[in-house]
């Protein structure tokens, strides 16, 4: 099926480090999510998108949604250990209710 | 308020039974969604339900069903199991696309 392409698949940093994901299609999307998910629970929205070129924070969090509608990055400032987990972004076309996910980051913070 | 409930949240069957899962939505989300995550495929939409009827459906085959009440609860049925079906199966409910879909902590299935 249909996915969106995330980078990086993993990443290994100290606490206190910034660290940035990004999400790119082939595709243009009208909304991006970005989702965290903890081992055995399912995804926790953290931030929705939903005009190019928005620029959204919620804490320690920053996304975007790119001007040509088909990217978003997701920044993290000053990572700290509760911050690990899997980071999803998710993408909804016009006209459908259907979520199309990219493959996720796993983040590693290291105290 | 309670987030969405799926039950059971372990499950394990033989191959070639069915089974079904059930979702309780946030109460007045009308939508909900299902998606099947897998190590190896990652996080794949199955079907969206509102106001009792299908909107929408992904690419799985036709062993995989659904079906929405009128209390917007939600169910979803594997008929002859395969191996293969052995994942995270996760559902979402909305009141409206534009805040996002709160997902319930799962379903995991194994097919033995």
């Amino acid at each position: 099926g249909q996915q969106l392409n995330q980078s990086p698949q993993s990443m290994f940093i100290q606490e206190g480090e910034d660290v940035s994901m990004n999400c790119t299609s082939s595709s243009i999307f009208n909304t991006w999510l970005w989702y965290k998910q903890d081992p055995g629970e399912g995804p926790v929205l953290l931030i929705a998108l939903y005009k190019a070129g928005e620029l959204t924070s919620n804490g320690r969090l920053t996304a975007q949604f790119g001007i040509t509608r088909k990217d978003s990055f997701l920044n993290i400032s000053a990572s700290i250990p509760s911050d690990v987990g899997i980071y999803f972004c998710a993408g909804r076309q016009g006209g459908s209710e259907k979520l199309v996910f990219g493959k996720g980051t796993k983040l590693t913070v290291n105290p | 308020k309670a987030g969405v409930t799926q039950t059971p949240r372990y499950l394990i069957k033989t191959r070639g039974q069915q089974v079904t899962l059930s979702c309780s939505p946030i109460s007045g989300h009308r939508s909900v969604s299902w998606y099947q995550q897998t190590p190896g495929q990652g996080l794949q939409f199955l079907f969206e339900y509102f106001s009792e009827t299908q909107r929408n459906k992904g690419n799985f085959p036709g062993r995989f069903s659904g079906r929405q009440f009128s209390n917007s609860r939600s169910e979803m049925n594997v008929s002859t199991l395969e191996l293969g079906d052995s994942a995270l199966y996760l559902c979402a409910s909305s009141s409206s696309v534009s805040y996002g879909y709160t997902f319930g902590s799962g379903t995991r299935l194994t097919v033995v």
